[in-house]
């Protein structure tokens, strides 16, 4: 029972370089997040995903594209990176009744 | 003014001290309220999780609610050197999109 997992645990990309950030969960719930962690800044809402085939916008969507493949998988994608998007994403379900989030190890990801 | 305040540290304390820490929050429609703990280059964990207000306790960690000030705590009793890590109050309205808002962490440091 792995969890939620996302691969690469490490990237870095130069400016204009495209990457996709994976994530996969086990735990069956509905809902998947992604979010990026910067010093001082808390953790931020990128994209999430209610449902297989839904996705909506979180507080920081710009430069990202997501994927909502099936149940299981949740995509991150950049098309072209740039050095503000150096950072630490994590992915996350979330039970349906008592809303509680459950976080991947991340992905730290450097544009250089 | 930030939906989410939470003191940045760092807290430094002795092995076996209490620790308190604390968020304040200005959106009275939160309901659901959970504190993470997470490592040094590790994802967080969630540790405890709290519906509305009062106390709740595991093991040597208390969280509290005061929602008429809106304002929430973890005690941390008998600390130990493994519970240095940063702590993240987070919080939600709940519902359809459960929109978790995150305060920025306060970094503990329990020294033997």
């Amino acid at each position: 029972n792995a969890g939620v997992t996302q691969t690469p645990k490490f990237q870095v990309l130069k400016t204009g370089q495209s990457m996709t950030l994976q994530c996969a969960q086990d735990m069956n719930h509905n809902s998947m997040y992604w979010y990026r962690q910067d010093p001082g800044m808390g953790l931020r809402l990128i994209y999430y995903s209610a449902s297989e085939g839904t996705t909506d916008k979180g507080e920081v969507p710009n430069g990202y594209n997501v994927s909502r493949l099936n149940k299981r998988e949740f995509s991150l994608r950049l098309e072209s990176a740039a050095p503000s998007q150096t950072s630490v994403y994590f992915c996350a379900t979330e039970t349906t009744v008592s809303y509680e989030q459950y976080f991947g190890p991340g992905t730290r990801l450097t544009v250089t | 003014q930030k939906e989410v305040e939470q003191d940045p540290g760092p807290l430094s304390v002795p092995e076996g001290a209490i620790v308190s820490l604390n968020c304040t929050y200005s959106n009275s429609a939160f309901q659901y309220f959970m504190w993470y703990r997470q490592y040094s280059r590790k994802g967080p964990e969630l540790l405890m999780y709290t519906y509305s207000s009062g106390n709740k306790e595991d093991g040597r960690f208390t969280a509290q609610v005061d929602k008429s000030s809106k304002y929430i705590s973890l005690f941390i009793r008998d600390s130990q050197p493994s519970d240095s890590a940063t702590y993240l109050c987070a919080m939600s309205e709940g519902g359809g999109y459960n929109k978790l808002i995150f305060g920025a962490g306060t970094r503990l440091a329990v020294h033997p």
